[in-house]
């Protein structure tokens, strides 16, 4: 069946460093690939996503890249900050049947 | 513009009890999701209702089942309680069927509703 991974399961930086998190997808039919940030206590928050025909995208200090050959996707945080703080998931969806696939999370944790 | 809501945020069930989780989407969004969050196991796909029918349905035993209604609120019941039932019980919305790609695909989450079972 469908399967998303994630690496790695958790991430410590220092503030001001850069955080990168890897995702690999196993159904060749998923075309949209958004990232959720999600606080203690709180639901996913989607921070940025990608669509299958493109390789890049960027909005201020995160970016998400896409290589459709190799089924992998992944999110950029430069210059992070304490706030980045936060479980972070990468899901792929097949808009066929609307349904996410979400890797198993990465806790980020930027230290002051 | 209000985003999904979800009730109740947090409830407390017995073993064996029903329950219903109630789902608003975000306006002009005729597609609801539910996911599960149980520790441990991560983001589960629970159900897809769009314009009042279901679409599509995740690996959960058949006690598990909702609605939507012609406004597209939505309603989770989970019959029959079970300890591993406890969890984040999660609604989404999104653009429906007829909005077509891309304009369906993004999907949002509310704050979920906490349920444990005891």
């Amino acid at each position: 069946g469908e399967n998303v991974e994630q690496h790695p399961s958790t991430l410590s930086v220092q503030e001001g460093d850069s955080a990168v998190i890897k995702c690999t997808y196993s159904d060749s039919a998923s075309n949209y690939f958004p990232w959720y940030k999600q606080e203690l206590g709180k639901g996913p928050q989607l921070i940025i996503d990608i669509r299958s025909n493109v390789g890049e995208k960027k909005d201020q200090r995160i970016a998400v890249t896409l290589n459709k050959t190799a089924k992998h996707f992944s999110l950029h945080i430069t210059e992070t900050q304490p706030e980045d703080s936060a479980v972070y998931f990468c899901a792929a969806l097949n808009t066929g049947f609307q349904k996410l696939v979400f890797g198993t999370g990465t806790r980020l944790l930027v230290s002051p | 513009e209000a985003g999904v809501t979800q009730s109740p945020t947090h409830l407390i069930k017995t073993r064996g009890q029903q329950v219903t989780l109630r789902c608003s989407p975000i306006s002009g969004h005729t597609s609801v999701y539910w996911y599960q969050q149980a520790l441990g196991l991560g983001l589960q796909f629970l159900l897809w209702y769009d314009e009042g029918e279901e679409r599509n349905r995740g690996n959960f035993p058949p006690r598990f089942s909702g609605r939507q209604f012609p406004n597209y609120s939505s309603e989770l019941n989970v019959n029959a309680l079970e300890l591993e039932d406890s969890a984040l019980y999660l609604c989404a919305s999104s653009r429906g069927r007829a909005a077509g790609t891309p304009r369906r695909d993004t999907i949002y989450f509310g704050e979920g509703s906490w349920l444990t079972v005891v």
